[in-house]
Parts: C-alpha cells; sequence; structure tokens
C-alpha cells in the first residue's frame, strides 16, 4: 500500500523560531510532493510542492527539502508566526495514478507568541 | 473569482440512511476529486470524476458513489451510512488530471 508517514504528530515553537516537519515515503514512483496547511473549519491549502528533479525549493518563509535517495522529503518554516498554528500535510502523487493524493498523517503547529 | 464551492457544511444523519453531498468546482476547472478525512487524521482519496465519467477510486466500497454533471459540479452519495462513515468530507477541483488541487471547506457528516 502506498504510504507516506510524516511526523512529528505535533510540535510547539516560540515566535521567530524555524519549524520542521518530516516525511517519509515507500513508493518510487511518486514525482510530486506538495504540502498543504489546514486551519480549524478549513480545506487543506496548497503551500508549496517540489518534484523529485529538484532537492530544495523556497518559496519566502517556506521551504521544502527533498532526497530522493533517503525518500524523504521536509518542510522548514523560518521565523514561525503564530499565525502559521495550523495542522500541516505532506502529500505525494503520480501522474500514472491520475494525481491522487497520499497524505501524511499530519502535523499539528502551534507557534507561541 | 469563487473557490471550491461544498453544501452542506454540516450534516448529522441516523446510521442506515442515505446521503448526498454536492461540490462546485473553482472557476476554470473541470475535474473533481472527494476524499474522506477523519478526526485528526489526514485525508484519504475516495474517488476522481473526469468528463462525467468516474477516472479513478481509492478503497472505498460500493457504498460510495458519485456523479459528475455536464457543469463539472459534482455529487458523492453514500448509502447504508455507519458509524465510521462520520468524517469531513473534502470535494477538490483541478484542471485536468493534473496538480494544482484546489479544495473546498468540506461537509462535516456526522452519523448517530
Amino acid at each position: 500500500q502506498q504510504q507516506v508517514k510524516q511526523s512529528p504528530q505535533s510540535l510547539i515553537v516560540q515566535k521567530g523560531g524555524i519549524s520542521i516537519i518530516n516525511c517519509a515515503y515507500e513508493n518510487t514512483a511518486f514525482d510530486y510532493f506538495p504540502w498543504y496547511q489546514q486551519f480549524p473549519g478549513k480545506g487543506p491549502a496548497l503551500l508549496i510542492a517540489i518534484r523529485p528533479d529538484v532537492s530544495e525549493k523556497k518559496e519566502g518563509r517556506f521551504t521544502i527539502s527533498f532526497n530522493k535517495s533517503a525518500k524523504q522529503f521536509s518542510l522548514h518554516i523560518m521565523d514561525s508566526q503564530p499565525g502559521d498554528s495550523a495542522t500541516y500535510f505532506c502529500a505525494a502523487s503520480t501522474v500514472r495514478s491520475g494525481s491522487r493524493l497520499t497524505f501524511g498523517e499530519g502535523t499539528q503547529l502551534t507557534v507561541n507568541p | 473569482d469563487a473557490g471550491v464551492t461544498q453544501s452542506p457544511t454540516h450534516l448529522i444523519k441516523t446510521r442506515g440512511q442515505q446521503v448526498t453531498l454536492r461540490c462546485s468546482p473553482k472557476s476554470g476547472h473541470d475535474t473533481v476529486s472527494w476524499y474522506q478525512q477523519a478526526l485528526g487524521q489526514g485525508p484519504q482519496f475516495i474517488f476522481q470524476y473526469y468528463e462525467e465519467e468516474e477516472r479513478q477510486r481509492g478503497n472505498f466500497p460500493d457504498r460510495f458513489s458519485g456523479h459528475q454533471f455536464p457543469n463539472y459540479s459534482s455529487e458523492l452519495n453514500v448509502n447504508a451510512l455507519l458509524l465510521g462513515d462520520s468524517a469531513l468530507y473534502l470535494c477538490a477541483s483541478s484542471l485536468g488530471i493534473g496538480d494544482g488541487y484546489t479544495f473546498g471547506s468540506g461537509t462535516r457528516l456526522t452519523v448517530v
């Protein structure tokens, strides 16, 4: 079964700190790795995504690091803010599967003021 | 530009009943996917509709069925509801079968 494993389950950081969330996958056919942010009562919103032909992608305070050989990827949130407090999901998909997303279990991030 | 619209936002049903959830995709999108998100879990893929046909299906029983209309809107039907069907049901739309999904805010279904 295709799985994406995410850690930690919950994370508490101080304002201005760095939040790091990790994911590992099994299916080497995955070719698209997005991160989603979800606030209570809302659907997931695409935050940033990467394809396996690059090892890092940065958009503002958010960076994805990708290690193809280890089958791992991570989200780094620099200068974390209280407004970043949300649940974060990593996901993976393949074009061959019609781009259906396989999600991780989620990480609840709390940024204290 | 409206995003993905789902209705209703909340729903309470009795075990054994049937339910229909509705989704209007983002303007310009023609593909609709449905996901089930149990409390504290990541979304699980149910199925995907493109050109009014079911293109992909996840590991869900036949009690879960859907439909896509010519205007690209979609319905998710669940028959013979079980307590375990209680979840947030998310609709996601995209242009073609590709990346770049936009999710709706979901329908919270509670089965009692």
